[in-house]
């Protein structure tokens, strides 16, 4: 089984301030780890995904996260958040089942 | 390239009306399929997901049903629609075997039943 946590249902940040957003993850194998990103009234769109390899993955938009198996967490991070950023994430994991199980959703609001 | 069409991108149905919502995949063959609903202030609720033709799992009891007539359509439907089936509706797709690989996710319909 697989479940994943994320801390935070909302989170405010200023533009230009750094941007975190928490993931943590249950799975019973080694698990393939992703980022979504939704805007309002559109579907998931793919911010990055950790598969095996290296262990800090790039995304688009400047997103970043980093796995880390000891403490079953795969943060997003940003350095400098823009107004654009503003918009739902969702982490999910996937185990062998291929399905894909996603958190709760984190509501990113950027403050000018 | 693959692609992803979900319609219609919004809708507002009367209560005991029926419901449609076709999503079809361009580009692949023998693609995994998952219907997903987004209440508001919720996460994402698997509802369906299949492997083949006519192949359909369901992941909660509701009021909803879902069909794949064809390898790449994927159709969610209803007799009779709830005001409790309002929400954002997601269809998706995965290669079968490429765990690797997340979901490409549709654009998303928007029901407000009424």
């Amino acid at each position: 089984a697989q479940s994943v946590t994320q801390l935070g249902s909302h989170v405010s940040v200023s533009e230009g301030a750094l941007v975190l957003l928490r993931c943590n993850y249950s799975s019973s194998v080694p698990p393939y780890l992703f980022w979504y990103v939704q805007y309002p009234n559109q579907g998931l769109q793919l911010l990055l995904k950790y598969t095996t390899g290296a262990t800090l993955v790039k995304g688009i938009n400047g997103f970043e996260a980093e796995f880390k198996k000891s403490e079953t967490s795969f943060h997003l991070t940003k350095p400098s958040a823009h107004m654009s950023d503003a918009a739902e994430y969702f982490c999910a994991v996937r185990g062998g089942n291929e399905k894909l199980t996603f958190g709760t959703g984190t509501r990113l609001t950027i403050i000018p | 390239s693959q692609t992803i069409h979900q319609w219609p991108a919004t809708l507002v149905q009367p209560v005991g009306s029926p419901l449609s919502l076709e999503c079809t995949v361009e580009g692949t063959s023998n693609p995994n399929l998952y219907w997903y609903r987004q209440a508001a202030g919720r996460g994402l609720q698997l509802l369906f997901y299949s492997v083949g033709i006519g192949q359909i799992s369901s992941e909660v009891p509701q009021n909803l049903s879902a069909s794949r007539p064809q390898d790449r359509q994927f159709i969610l439907s209803s007799k009779k629609l709830l005001l409790s089936d309002s929400g954002f509706y997601l269809c998706a797709w995965s290669a079968p075997g490429q765990a690797n690989y997340g979901y490409t996710f549709g654009s998303g319909t928007r029901l407000t039943v009424v």
